[in-house]
């Protein structure tokens, strides 16, 4: 059982481009969270996919936008990059009873982006 | 609003010995609580998760952690260290309100265990 994948791995980009970052969650899940983590910090939630549509929004500008797809993968896109926006980047699955019940979010191994 | 702050970016231990990783948490509402595990260049492992059933939750690895009401806490220990236990370990709280599922993390602590 596959759990939850996101590519590429790694990324360098140039400030003022655009990044497209993808995530496929783990079997059976249909909800997806995207989190930032800075070096140094803890994960800050970014936001929330559910039903193809956004159901939750951190703090975060509209710089960053998302897309749930029918099969559920999504995608984290950032327009106009900073050198802020360095950081791991974190795909988090569930499904949407248990995210109801127990808040319980299963992570993918990150994408590491580069703003230089 | 949620917030979790864990005492201590870097705690030492020897192998063998017990460890203690502090979370403190605030929120206003019944709140679940989960510890997560991070190693070098990889995503977030799930250690254990409070869910308002038993006040002290047992993990993966051998970790457990005990829900104290009154001292808002989640403290993560271990009865005796592995070189394997070496990672980064992230407190979480959630959610932060009615149709709220966002988790909120802490900055993390780092653990080393000493040979």
């Amino acid at each position: 059982d596959a759990g939850v994948t996101q590519s590429p791995t790694h990324l360098i980009k140039t400030r003022g481009q655009q990044v497209t970052l993808r995530c496929s969650p783990k079997s059976g899940h249909d909800t997806v969270s995207w989190y930032q983590q800075a070096l140094g910090q803890g994960p800050q939630f970014i936001f929330q996919y559910y039903e193809e549509e956004e159901r939750q929004r951190g703090n975060f500008p509209d710089r960053f936008s998302g897309h749930q797809f029918p099969n559920y993968s999504s995608e984290l896109n950032v327009n106009a990059l900073l050198l802020g926006d360095s950081a791991l980047y974190l795909c988090a699955s569930s499904s949407g009873l248990a995210i109801a019940l127990s808040y319980e979010q299963y992570f993918g191994p990150g994408t590491r982006l580069t703003v230089t | 609003a949620q917030s979790v702050t864990q005492l201590g970016s870097h705690v030492s231990v020897s192998e063998g010995a017990l460890v203690l990783l502090r979370c403190n948490y605030s929120s206003s509402v019944p709140p679940y609580l989960f510890w997560y595990v991070q190693y070098p260049n990889q995503g977030l492992q799930l250690l254990l998760k409070y869910t308002s059933a038993a006040t002290l939750v047992k993990g993966i690895n051998g970790f457990e952690a005990e829900f104290k009401k009154s001292e808002t806490s989640f403290h993560l220990t271990k009865p005796s260290a592995h070189m394997s236990d070496a990672a980064e370990y992230f407190c979480a709280v959630g959610p932060s309100g009615a149709g709220s599922y966002q988790l909120t993390f802490g900055k993390g602590t780092k653990l080393s265990v000493i040979p």
